[in-house]
C-alpha cells in the first residue's frame, strides 16, 4: 500500500458526461501529480500541484481540469467525455515534487460508453 | 526535448538470465531518473532511482547506470525470477514533473 488513495476504483459513464476523480496523497506529501494511462500505453503526464498551486502542466486537454484543496487532496475533473478518454487515471504524491520519489495510487479505471 | 525514449517495448528472457532496458533523453534540465515497476492491476512502484551526480547505483539484483554526457540510462536486472515479470517504466525528472518512457513489458520464461 503506497498510502495514496484514489476513488472511485472504477467508473463507467456515457459520452458527453462529466466525472470527478479524487486523490488523497500520502500523509505529509505536499505535491500531487495526475497521469493518464490508456490501454497498453505509457504514463502520460497531465498536471502537477504543489501545496495548492499548479506547478506544471502536461498534455492535459482543455476539457480536463484539476485542483488541489487546502487539505491537500486533489480532484481531476473530466468533462464532455469522449470514448477516447477511457483509460486508467493515476494520482501520485511526493513530499516536495522536486526530484523525489512519487508514490502512485491504485488508479481509477474510467470507461466511457 | 520533453520525451524519453525507452527500448525495447517487449523483452523475454530465460529465468536466471539478465535483462537490460535502455532509455534516452535530450534535454539538459533533467537530473533525476527513476525506474518504476507496474504489475498487472496495480499502480507503478519505484524500484530504484539515480540522480545526475551519480553514474551507477545498485540494489541487490537491480542496478541503474547513467551516462549524463550521452543522455542515456539503463536498468539492469540480474538473475531474473518469475516475479520480475511486469511492465517497467523509466522516468526523467526536473524541477517540477516526472516524464515517463513508453514502458517495457518484461516476461521471464521458466
Amino acid at each position: 500500500d503506497s498510502g495514496v488513495t484514489q476513488t472511485p476504483k472504477h467508473l463507467i459513464t456515457a459520452t458527453g458526461q462529466r466525472v470527478t476523480l479524487r486523490c488523497s496523497p500520502r500523509s505529509g506529501d505536499l505535491s500531487v501529480y495526475w497521469y493518464q494511462q490508456s490501454l497498453d500505453q505509457g504514463l502520460q503526464f497531465l498536471i502537477q500541484y504543489y501545496n495548492g498551486e499548479e506547478r506544471a502542466k502536461g498534455n492535459i486537454l482543455e476539457r480536463f481540469s484539476a485542483q488541489q484543496f487546502p487539505d491537500l487532496h486533489s480532484e481531476l475533473n473530466l468533462s464532455s467525455l469522449e470514448l477516447g478518454d477511457s483509460a486508467l487515471y493515476f494520482c501520485a504524491s511526493s513530499q516536495t515534487g522536486r526530484n523525489t520519489e512519487a508514490f502512485f495510487g491504485q488508479g481509477t479505471r474510467l470507461t466511457v460508453v | 526535448g520533453e520525451n524519453v525514449e525507452q527500448h525495447p517495448s517487449t523483452l523475454s528472457v530465460q529465468e536466471g538470465d539478465s535483462a537490460v532496458i535502455k532509455c534516452t533523453y535530450s534535454d539538459s534540465a533533467s537530473n533525476y531518473f527513476p525506474w518504476y515497476k507496474q504489475e498487472l492491476g496495480k499502480g507503478p512502484q519505484l524500484i530504484i532511482d539515480i540522480r545526475s551526480n551519480v553514474g551507477e547505483k545498485k540494489d541487490q539484483r537491480i542496478a541503474v547506470t547513467l551516462n549524463k554526457t550521452a543522455k542515456h540510462f539503463s536498468l539492469h536486472i540480474t538473475e531474473t525470477q518469475p516475479e520480475d515479470s511486469a511492465v517497467y517504466f523509466c522516468g526523467k525528472g526536473s524541477a517540477s514533473k516526472i516524464i515517463f518512457g513508453s514502458g517495457t513489458r518484461l516476461s521471464i520464461r521458466p
